[in-house]
């Protein structure tokens, strides 16, 4: 497909249950992010990539959480030993953005996936 | 699937009347703002950008306005039409953070009636 992917669509766990979910991006996108949003608010910054290095994981809630590209497309966000706080959409977008500090920002244009929703019982 | 913005302010309009959607950043040093739509059970969908060098920007149907001074972005909708109706979200970035992070809104529900 054209957009980001994301799967699973929905993913019920239980409380202590460890989570991956995968993002696809846009093919040739070389800026990945994953956001957080709770119900009811605007999404949360989690983490960025650019290609297969993680630049950026100051949104990371906790050391349960943990991401990665290993080869620079496809990402795995992974949620150990899930808590019921941690039920939410989890966002994947892309970018094909080059420059972490391009001051072109209009080529910050993120395409986002439908996202996962995460329901911890 | 669970409905995003349960709990978010409402703006209820009318077919074709214009729709103005608020919104209130809180870092001065950002320097780039957008607005994204979100329906129901999707993603943010990216809708019109601004830099901070510009206080207004057109594009088909939408107009976004930024005043620095206040700190204040605002979404116009021309024409709103059905397919309007969704969350809306302001999202801002700065230089400083190498526009690696968007901050985003508490969102708005456009509510668009027949």
């Amino acid at each position: 497909g054209a957009g980001v992917s994301q799967s699973p669509r929905y993913k019920v766990a239980k409380r202590g249950q460890d989570v991956a979910l995968r993002c696809d991006p846009i093919s040739g996108h070389v800026s990945l992010f994953w956001y957080q949003q709770a119900l009811g608010q605007g999404p949360e910054f989690l983490t960025y990539f650019q290609n297969e290095a993680q630049l950026d994981k100051s949104g990371l809630p906790s050391d349960r959480f943990f991401a990665e590209r290993p080869e620079g497309s496809v990402s795995t966000l992974k949620i150990q030993r899930t808590q019921q706080e941690d039920s939410a959409v989890y966002l994947c977008a892309s970018s094909p953005r080059t420059k972490s500090r391009d001051r072109d920002a209009t080529n910050e244009k993120l395409f986002f996936g439908s996202g996962t929703q995460l329901s911890v019982l | 699937g669970e409905s995003v913005g349960l709990h978010l302010p409402t703006l209820s309009v009318q077919e074709g009347d214009n729709s103005i959607i608020n919104c209130a950043y809180s870092n001065s040093a950002s320097d780039y703002f957008i607005w994204y739509k979100q329906e129901s059970g999707k993603g943010p969908q990216f809708i019109i950008d601004i830099r901070s060098n510009m206080d207004k920007r057109q594009g088909q149907r939408v107009t976004v306005l930024l005043n620095k001074t206040v700190k204040h972005l605002s979404l116009q909708i021309a024409a709103t039409q059905p397919g309007d109706s969704a969350v809306y979200f302001c999202a801002e970035a700065s230089f400083s953070g190498g526009y690696n992070k968007l901050i985003f809104g508490a969102g708005t529900r456009l509510a668009v009636h027949p």
